[in-house]
């Protein structure tokens, strides 16, 4: 099946730095979401990317879909403890099914 | 609105046992989706739904069965509970036009022994 390839696996940072992760896929996907799971919780929504090579931010999070759309990353800038969770990127199906195809997830970890 | 709740939270089945997921969403949300998540892995598709009435397989469906007789519900039926299932279980639904993406409940822990 369909694979999304994210990395890193795991980050431990500290507090106020910037962090990078990225997704990687064979597939094309028509839209890019990245998702942010803290423990015992369902995944939240974070930001969605619609357009190849669109750039979209929300308060410290920018992610970009990718122009080829086989790719996007998500930068976090000034991390906070908060941050803390598992963040996923996922790709939508272009076959309005809505279905989503799921990284393995980037676990975060900030040290204040 | 509550969005999609979930209920059980928690529960432990012994081997063969057979138990119902229950999901539902207050949103009018055509579309649902059942996803479970492997520790250290993410969601894979179980099952899903475009309206009442209408289900298909996901990426992982061999174990499990659904219904969609009505918009709000999706109940997810394991019937020979086998450790392989033991797994954290998210419901999710969205509507199905324009842009929207997929709402998540809070998800149900199972585990078999």
């Amino acid at each position: 099946g369909q694979q999304l390839n994210q990395s890193p696996q795991s980050m431990f940072i500290q507090e106020g730095e910037d962090v990078s992760m990225n997704c990687t896929s064979s597939s094309i996907f028509n839209t890019w979401l990245w998702y942010k799971q803290d423990p015992g919780e369902g995944p939240v929504l974070l930001i969605a990317l619609y357009k190849a090579g669109e750039l979209t931010s929300n308060g410290r999070l920018t992610a970009q879909f990718g122009i080829t759309r086989k790719d996007s990353f998500l930068n976090i800038s000034a991390s906070i403890p908060s941050d803390v969770g598992i963040y996923f990127c996922a790709g939508q199906l272009g076959d309005n099914t809505g279905k989503l195809i799921f990284g393995q997830g980037t676990t975060l970890q900030v040290k204040p | 609105n509550a969005g999609v709740t979930q209920t059980p939270k928690f529960r432990i089945l012994k081997i063969g046992q057979s138990m119902t997921l229950q999901c539902a969403q207050d949103m009018n949300h055509n579309y649902m989706y059942w996803y479970r998540q492997d520790p250290g892995m993410g969601l894979k598709l179980i099952y899903y739904s475009v309206g009442a009435g209408i289900t298909d397989k996901g990426e992982v469906p061999n174990g499990y069965n659904v219904s969609r007789s009505t918009t709000e519900d999706f109940p997810l039926r394991l019937e020979l509970a086998a450790p392989s299932q033991t797994s954290v279980y998210f419901c999710a639904s969205r509507p199905p036009q324009g842009q929207e993406t997929q709402y998540f409940g809070p998800g149900t822990r199972l585990l078999v022994l």
